[in-house]
């Protein structure tokens, strides 16, 4: 199985702050890598696919990057609607979730 | 508007049976793959099971494998998970979740759209 592992579990930032959160594959992946944002309550929603490709919609202050087994998650300015938990997900064998990184206000 | 729902949460006692179904609208269903996705309260994301937009392949992941079954039925757009064996550690919000398709149909294999969740509670 592919383990993908998250840091920081935890994150506090202030708006208008650069967050960056990293997702390491226990594997190579390649890029086939998403992130998902999820608030209190609401399903998840998906952000990035395919390590760094926006989905439609979705502000261009997120961005991804990376291959093999380290990724990046960047948001470049936080705003008030950011503050949620962030999930990666490897998509190469199967389906696997990082254990998720919260961002709070600070 | 593309929409899922989920429906047949409830409580049930360890080692009992539980259906789920999510009822998919705003789109061909027929087209998509379709998941089961779990978290656990204060817990993180756990895909389950995947079926392909016919039916076959299926997939499931060890946590489940032997105990539940995922189907699906494209005439009346509807996604299934049939829980049997329940454990206190099955108690979780259950996700259906639409794989992703290109412009060009092809698979992406994120998931795009999900639904609003129902919980289901292994408990004596």
């Amino acid at each position: 199985d592919i383990q993908m592992t998250q840091s920081p579990s935890t994150l506090s930032a202030s708006v208008g702050d650069r967050v960056t959160i990293t997702c390491r594959a226990s594997q190579s992946i390649s890029s086939w890598l998403a992130w998902y944002q999820q608030k209190p309550g609401k399903a998840p929603k998906l952000l990035i696919y395919k390590a760094s490709t926006l989905e439609s919609g979705v502000p261009s202050r997120f961005s991804g990057s990376g291959s093999g087994t380290e990724f990046t998650l960047t948001i470049s300015s936080l705003q008030p609607d950011d503050f949620a938990t962030y999930y990666c997900q490897q998509y190469s064998i199967y389906w696997t979730f990082g254990q998720g990184t919260k961002v709070e206000i600070k | 508007e593309v929409q899922l729902v989920e429906s047949g949460g409830g409580l049930v006692q360890p080692g009992g049976s539980l259906r789920l179904s999510c009822a998919a609208s705003g789109f061909s269903f027929s087209s998509y793959g379709m998941n089961w996705v779990r978290q656990a309260p204060g817990k993180g994301l756990e895909w389950i099971s995947f079926i392909s937009s016919s039916g076959s392949p299926i997939y499931y992941a060890d946590s489940v494998k032997g105990r539940f079954t995922i189907s699906r039925d494209n005439a009346r757009n509807s996604l299934y998970l049939q829980m049997n064996s329940l454990r206190d550690e099955d108690t979780a919000v259950y996700y259906c979740a639409r794989e992703s398709l290109a412009a060009t149909g092809s698979r992406l294999y994120c998931f795009d759209c999900w639904g609003q969740g129902t919980l289901v509670t292994v408990s004596s």
